[in-house]
């Protein structure tokens, strides 16, 4: 059983560019939750999908998007990228029901030089 | 809002060492708790969580917790830690819509 997966797993990206991370959630889950990592720092919730819809959103600009398909899989795009947007993006899924854990992905590592 | 307070940024110790991280949180109803490791290079691995019922919680590895609900706190033990528990610790609160928030994490270094 594949746990949560995500790709790429490093990506550099150029100032002003945009870029699409991807995430295929734990088999059975059908919620996936996105967090940026910045070194040296906990998880920040940016936001989390659910039914194809985005139910909950952290302290994130709207540069910051992203989009769940039928099968649960999941894009977070970030568009107009600054320096300070490299982070380690982690992608977590889980079930609705509010007893049970999220489960990370490793993770993807984006440098914006 | 939901918060989560971890008071040690850094510790260091000894094998055979006792450890005891503490984790407070901020929220104002029913949460679940959690504690995740970060080994080096890895992801993110839950160690333990608590959702109801007894409050002192056995993870893996021989970690345990215990929720005091009048503290608002859920600090993570290990009798004796090992090399192998060198890793980064990361206390989590997750409220109403599986919102979950992390800390800011505790280095523990277990020197041999």
């Amino acid at each position: 059983d594949a746990g949560v997966t995500q790709s790429p797993t490093h990506l550099i990206k150029t100032r002003g560019q945009q870029v699409t991370l991807r995430c295929s959630p734990k088999s059975g889950h059908d919620t996936v939750s996105w967090y940026q990592q910045a070194l040296g720092q906990g998880p920040q919730f940016i936001f989390q999908y659910y039914e194809e819809e985005e139910r909950q959103r952290g302290n994130f600009p709207d540069r910051f998007s992203g989009h769940q398909f039928p099968n649960y899989s999941s894009e977070l795009n970030v568009n107009a990228l600054l320096l300070g947007d490299s982070a380690l993006y982690l992608c977590a899924s889980s079930l609705r029901d509010v007893n049970t854990e999220a489960f990370f992905g490793q993770g993807t590592r984006l440098t914006v030089v | 809002a939901q918060s989560v307070s971890q008071h040690n940024h850094h510790v260091i110790l000894s094998e055979a060492a006792s450890l005891e991280l503490g984790c407070n949180y901020s929220y104002g109803g029913t949460v679940n708790l959690f504690w995740y490791v970060q080994y080096p290079g890895q992801h993110l691995q839950l160690l333990l969580k608590y959702f109801s019922g007894d409050p002192l919680v056995k993870g893996i590895k021989g970690f345990e917790a215990e929720f005091i609900k009048s503290k608002f706190s859920f600090n993570l033990r290990k009798p004796s830690v090992q090399w192998s528990d060198t890793a980064e610790y990361f206390c989590a609160v997750r409220g109403r819509y599986q919102k979950v928030t992390f800390g800011t994490g505790t280095k523990l270094q277990v020197i041999p």
